[in-house]
C-alpha cells in the first residue's frame, strides 16, 4: 500500500517557462499535501502545505504566486512552477498524508535552462 | 534557525559494524521523530519512526534511542550492509506525523565498505 506516483519525473525547460508537476496517492486518499523541495546535495525543505478544496499555506520564504499548488480531489495535487528560472532548478518532492501518517512520492527533477 | 540539528555530515563503516547517526532538536512541541532512507536520485523512505512517550525502538537491524530531557534522538544500524550505502534524513513533526509538514536534518551521507 501507499504508493505515490510523480509526473514528469523529470522535465528540463527554457527559462521563463512553466511547468506542472502532478502528485497522486494511487490507493489512498490524501487529505494534506506536503510540497517540498531539495537542493543538490542537501536537505529537504517544506514549501507548502494543502489541504483538498483549500488554499495552500507557504512556508517563509516561498513565493506563492510563482509556485501555484492546487488539491482538487483527495488523490491528485499539482504544483506548477510559474515564470521558471534557474535558481528554481531542483528536486521537487510531493508528501500526501492520510492526517495521521505521510508518504512520500519519487520526486520530479527541474532543471532549468 | 536550524530546528533539527544531524550529525555526522558523513559516515564510513565497514560490512557487518554498527552505524550511528544523531540528532537534536529544538523545537519541544515536536512530537513525531521518523528517519528516512534516500537513495540518488529518488525520494525518501521511511524506515522507523518514534514518538516521545517510549526511549527505544527496534525493527530489524534499526534501532531509534531517544533522550526527550536531551532533545536527541539516534538511528542504530546494526550489521551494516553495503546495500545501507545511502543518505540518511532525521526529521521531526507536530502532531504525530500526519498533519504537519516534516523539519529535516541536514543529512547524513553513508557509507558500508565490503
Amino acid at each position: 500500500g501507499a504508493v505515490v506516483s510523480q509526473h514528469p519525473s523529470r522535465v528540463i525547460c527554457k527559462s521563463g517557462t512553466s511547468v506542472k508537476i502532478e502528485c497522486r496517492s494511487l490507493d489512498f486518499q490524501a487529505t494534506t499535501m506536503f510540497w517540498y523541495r531539495q537542493f543538490p546535495k542537501k536537505s529537504l525543505m517544506l514549501m507548502a502545505t494543502s489541504n483538498e478544496g483549500s488554499k495552500a499555506t507557504y512556508e517563509q520564504g516561498v513565493e506563492k504566486d510563482k509556485f501555484l499548488i492546487n488539491h482538487a480531489s483527495l488523490t491528485l495535487s499539482t504544483l506548477t512552477v510559474t515564470s521558471a528560472h534557474p535558481e528554481d532548478s531542483s528536486f521537487y518532492i510531493c508528501s500526501p498524508s492520510t492526517g495521521v501518517e505521510q508518504f512520500f512520492g519519487p520526486g520530479t527533477r527541474l532543471t532549468v535552462l | 534557525q536550524q530546528q533539527v540539528k544531524q550529525s555526522p555530515q558523513s559516515l564510513i563503516v565497514q560490512k557487518g559494524g554498527i552505524s550511528i547517526i544523531n540528532c537534536a532538536y529544538e523545537n519541544t512541541a515536536f512530537d513525531y521523530f521518523p528517519w528516512y532512507q534516500q537513495f540518488p536520485g529518488k525520494g525518501p523512505a521511511l524506515l522507523i519512526a518514534i514518538r516521545p512517550d517510549v526511549s527505544e525502538k527496534k525493527e530489524g537491524r534499526f534501532t531509534i534511542s531517544f533522550n526527550k530531557s536531551a532533545k536527541q534522538f539516534s538511528l542504530h544500524i546494526m550489521d551494516s550492509q553495503p546495500g545501507d550505502s545511502a543518505t540518511y534524513f532525521c526529521a521531526a513533526s507536530k502532531s504525530g506525523g500526519g498533519a504537519d509538514g516534516l523539519t529535516f536534518g541536514k543529512g547524513t551521507h553513508l557509507i558500508i565498505q565490503p
